[in-house]
């Protein structure tokens, strides 16, 4: 079984300023990960994912996150947020398997103050 | 062009009333979810379908029945509403083929809730 734990419910930060959300996970299987951005009132939008291969992985709207096997870690990070950025965002985690159910993280606020 | 919709996408109603809510994936997708967020904006999943076959039956109440007349469609009814069920209610879709990674497309949601 997976889980995935997101330490920060709130994270709030100035525009252009940079912000990272964590995100740990945990789980006896190789796993895929993945951050989903959930806009106020509307439905989750994938932002980025890992599968195999690279450790950084590049998603939309300049966000990124890197996995980190050893530390059990997928934080996502961007240099420079916009007031737009402001939403929620998932961490999860699926086990490698074509029917595997997808474990979400309890999400982090990102609030971006002008 | 819609690739997850659902219908309603608010819902408000008595308690023990009976209510559904659809979802329809126009992906081409053979993997369909429903999934529960709370007031806290915790998801979780409920119910998953892989062509028209229940494979993922979390512990739901048997209040509610989700129905699944094809790939594309997957049906939410829920008996007996309580105030407990309000919540936004999430259908996803997804591809079982190897190149999927189980990466999952979501509708907009529905809000149910309950008086």
């Amino acid at each position: 079984a997976q889980s995935v734990t997101q330490l920060d419910s709130q994270v709030p930060v100035f525009e252009e300023a940079p912000v990272e959300l964590r995100c740990n996970y945990s789980s006896s299987v190789s796993v895929y990960l993945f951050w989903y951005v959930q806009y106020p009132n509307q439905g989750l939008q994938l932002l980025l994912k890992y599968l195999s291969g690279s450790t950084l992985v590049k998603g939309i709207n300049g966000f990124e996150a890197e996995f980190n096997k050893s530390q059990t870690s997928f934080h996502l990070r961007k240099p420079s947020v916009h007031i737009s950025d402001t939403a929620e965002y998932f961490c999860a985690v699926s086990g490698v398997g074509n029917t595997d159910k997808l474990i979400f993280g309890t999400g982090t606020r990102l609030q971006v103050f002008p | 062009d819609t690739a997850v919709s659902q219908t309603p996408k608010y819902l408000v109603t008595q308690m023990g009333n009976d209510k559904s809510i659809k979802c329809e994936q126009n992906l081409g997708h053979d993997t369909m979810y429903w999934y529960k967020q709370d007031s806290k904006k915790f998801l979780k999943i409920m119910f998953s379908y892989n062509n028209k076959e229940l494979i993922i039956n979390e512990t739901v109440p048997n209040r509610f029945s989700p129905k699944s007349p094809d790939k594309a469609h997957l049906n939410l009814h829920i008996n007996s509403l309580e105030l407990g069920d309000s919540a936004v209610y999430f259908c996803a879709s997804s591809s079982s083929g190897a190149e999927s990674y189980n990466e999952q497309f979501f509708g907009p949601g529905t809000r149910l809730t309950v008086l």
